[in-house]
């Protein structure tokens, strides 16, 4: 069991707006904002989308978007193209115990 | 561009050990911290490791502690996870990946390798 907690699936047509959710603790997600979220692609490796709950790293489209509320933190996707369809991941911080912690992911379908 | 390449992958049998390396390109290693993250087949990622820039601060998760030993040469631009008594769980990819830290907190994954896949069976 992954210490964050992210539907198994999610889905929506092109065009859409679609959002994942990541639920922790306060010992991980509602305790730091150091909230970042990875795509990954069949056969890929992961790719940074957002860090620090809300930032975008450069070259990551302004369609992704995060936000935290207390220990859930959320990635919003709009504007749904084909490409998205990927599998997503949430990452916190945990403390200098745990020290990092991934959700178990979610599987994006584009319909 | 930055690039990391994994090397050392395999077949091992339980109880058995393994050495991964990774090199690293396109950006000054020493000033970053570096992890190595796992995913199983099928599965979800897990973080296994982290190491800071100058080897100061070291973490590992509970599942590798005790077994796994990370360490880098800042001369070589390499990273290293010795890999002691292999369990059949251990079967996984292995990334290498270079951290953001802010504060000695590693605050996310900026790049990832291509991982090298490691298999523990008899």
């Amino acid at each position: 069991q992954s210490a964050l907690t992210q539907p198994a699936s999610v889905s929506g047509s092109p065009g859409q707006s679609i959002t994942i959710s990541c639920t922790g603790t306060s010992s991980d997600v509602g305790g730091y904002n150091y909230v970042s979220w990875y795509q990954q692609h069949p056969g890929k490796a992961p790719k940074l989308m957002i860090y620090d709950v809300s930032k975008r790293p450069s070259g990551v489209s302004n369609r992704f978007s995060g936000s935290k509320s207390g220990n859930t933190a959320s990635l919003t996707i709009s504007g749904l193209q084909a490409e998205d369809e990927a599998d997503y991941y949430c990452c916190s911080y945990a403390g200098s115990s745990t020290f990092v912690v991934f959700g178990g992911g979610t599987k994006l379908t584009v319909l | 561009e930055v690039q990391l390449v994994e090397s050392g992958g395999g077949l091992v049998k339980p109880g058995g050990s393994l050495r991964l390396s990774c090199a690293a390109s396109g950006f000054t290693f020493s000033s970053y911290s570096m992890n190595w993250v796992r995913q199983a087949p099928g599965k979800g990622l897990e973080w296994v490791s982290s190491i800071s820039s100058s080897s100061s601060y070291i973490y590992y998760a509970d599942s590798v502690k005790g077994r796994f030993t990370i360490s880098r040469d800042n001369a070589k631009n390499s990273l290293y996870l010795q890999m002691n008594s292999l369990r059949a769980e251990d079967t996984a990819v292995y990334y290498c990946a270079r951290a953001r830290v802010e504060f000695s907190v590693v605050t996310a994954i900026l790049n990832w390798g291509q991982g090298t896949l490691v298999t523990v069976s008899s």
